[in-house]
């Protein structure tokens, strides 16, 4: 079947611009999230939500950062008045749901790769 | 804060050798999961360990949850070259967000035929 997909899977912004990044998450899959994978860095917890509530936001770097899934399904990263330093690859997961004993497995989307000028 | 460290930063090893990488973290984890990424790729999930002391093994992978769960370790015996990427352990820690998974930065696996 169908995995993440996200798109675009590149984008260029000159810095000042708002951006917005898009998440198809595997369907039927309750939780979604969102992480920030710098170049050589593990994947750096960004928000998740749970079918349309977004439960944890706390690892957004500052309020320019927002993210919405308002029907439970797709999901959408924005960025407003983009930075240098906001450069880095955005990586969406999926997963059915949560177990008693913590998370199922995240099923993970190509990313999109975001270099701000 | 909560941190998860991951060692070696980068691993070379001749194909057929073996291969481990250690994650440690400040706190106790509830359960901590392991993923693959890649050159140019996504991760990928390879396992999760919920209980102390926990040994699972996929093939030639070995998966261990320390008895104090706060380390883990995945070794590789007898490397091939599809196991090259990048291997990342990452933790949740008790009373924390369920949906946040702390992630080590990772060791690079570089496999030489």
């Amino acid at each position: 079947g169908a995995g993440v997909s996200q798109s675009p899977r590149y984008k260029v912004a000159k810095r000042g611009q708002d951006v917005a990044l898009r998440c198809d998450p595997i369907s039927g899959h309750v939780s979604l999230f969102w992480y920030q994978q710098a170049l050589g860095q593990g994947p750096e917890f960004l928000t998740y939500f749970q079918n349309e509530a977004q439960l944890d936001k706390s690892g957004l770097p500052s309020d320019r950062f927002f993210a919405e899934r308002p029907e439970g399904s797709v999901s959408t990263l924005k960025i407003q008045r983009t930075q240098q330093e906001d450069s880095a690859v955005y990586l969406c997961a999926s997963s059915l749901t949560f177990s008693t004993s913590g998370i199922y497995e995240q099923y993970f989307g190509p990313g999109t790769r975001l270099t701000v000028t | 804060g909560q941190q998860v460290m991951q060692i070696p930063q980068y691993q070379h090893v001749q194909e057929g050798e073996d291969f481990t990488t250690y994650c440690n973290s400040s706190t106790t984890l509830s359960n901590i999961q392991w993923y693959k990424q890649r050159p140019g790729g996504h991760p990928v999930f390879l396992i999760q360990l919920v209980k102390s002391g926990e040994v699972k093994k996929q093939k030639r992978l070995t998966f261990q949850f320390g008895e104090a769960k706060k380390n883990s370790s995945l070794h590789i015996t007898a490397t091939q070259t599809t196991d090259v990427g990048t291997y990342f352990c990452a933790g949740q820690r008790y009373g924390g967000s369920q949906g946040n998974l702390i992630f080590g930065k990772g060791t690079k696996l570089s496999v030489k035929p």
